[in-house]
């Protein structure tokens, strides 16, 4: 079946620092992916997401880009801030369905220190 | 606020007790989800409800029993759990059949099983 990897946490970065997380597919259909995060003591929230192959989704200076050659989506982003330190989820939708049901990898901790 | 409450926020519960977990949304959505997550696991789906039918249930025990009386409510009824079973669970909701991917995510109930 489907299925999402991501790099093992936790990431510990300082202030500023490039950011990546890494993520890797396994899907027979062409799904949409999408990377979610979440905060401290909160339910989760889309942060980006992109729907075909070579699309880049972008939100709050985090970036993704769809890459079927490699199954990859990969989150980045060029300065962390403390106000980063969450949860990242990486995550598919099953193939050509229409039930919005979401494959989620296992979720990666960033913690940022100043 | 992302539109999607849980109620309680924090349950704890002997392995005899019945107790239910109460989901509102105020979106405008038609579909419900019920997700469990458990530390270092993936996000698991337990239930989707799509115009209050449930259209999915990924062979989650019976001790756990859902309930969609219409498309703005969704409740988990706990009995008889075991303590493996403390997580938080997490409540979404989304337009069915838009295949925009996008779940909106309640805080969620944070469960112990003594």
């Amino acid at each position: 079946g489907d299925s999402v990897t991501q790099m093992e946490g936790p990431v510990t970065l300082s202030e500023e620092a490039f950011l990546t997380i890494n993520c890797t597919y396994t899907a027979t259909g062409y799904p949409s992916l999408f990377w979610y995060v979440q905060y401290p003591g909160e339910g989760l929230q889309l942060l980006l997401k992109a729907t075909k192959a070579d699309d880049k989704g972008s939100n709050k200076g985090f970036e993704a880009t769809y890459r079927k050659e490699t199954t990859s989506f990969h989150l980045e982003k060029g300065s962390v801030q403390v106000s980063d330190s969450a949860v990242y989820f990486c995550a598919l939708s099953e193939g050509t369905g229409n039930t919005g049901k979401l494959i989620f990898g296992q979720g990666t901790t960033l913690q940022v220190k100043p | 606020e992302t539109g999607v409450t849980q109620t309680p926020r924090h349950l704890v519960m002997g392995m005899t007790n019945k107790k239910s977990l109460k989901c509102e949304q105020h979106l405008g959505h038609n579909a419900m989800y019920w997700y469990k997550q458990s530390a270092k696991k993936p996000l698991e789906l337990m239930f989707v409800y799509s115009l209050e039918e449930r259209v999915e249930n990924n062979s989650v025990p019976s001790r756990f029993s859902p309930e969609c009386p219409n498309s703005s409510h969704l409740f988990l009824h706990l009995h008889t759990l075991q303590p493996e079973d403390s997580a938080l669970y997490l409540c979404a909701s989304s337009q069915f059949r838009r295949n925009t991917g996008e779940l909106f995510f309640g805080e969620g109930s944070r469960l112990t099983v003594l």
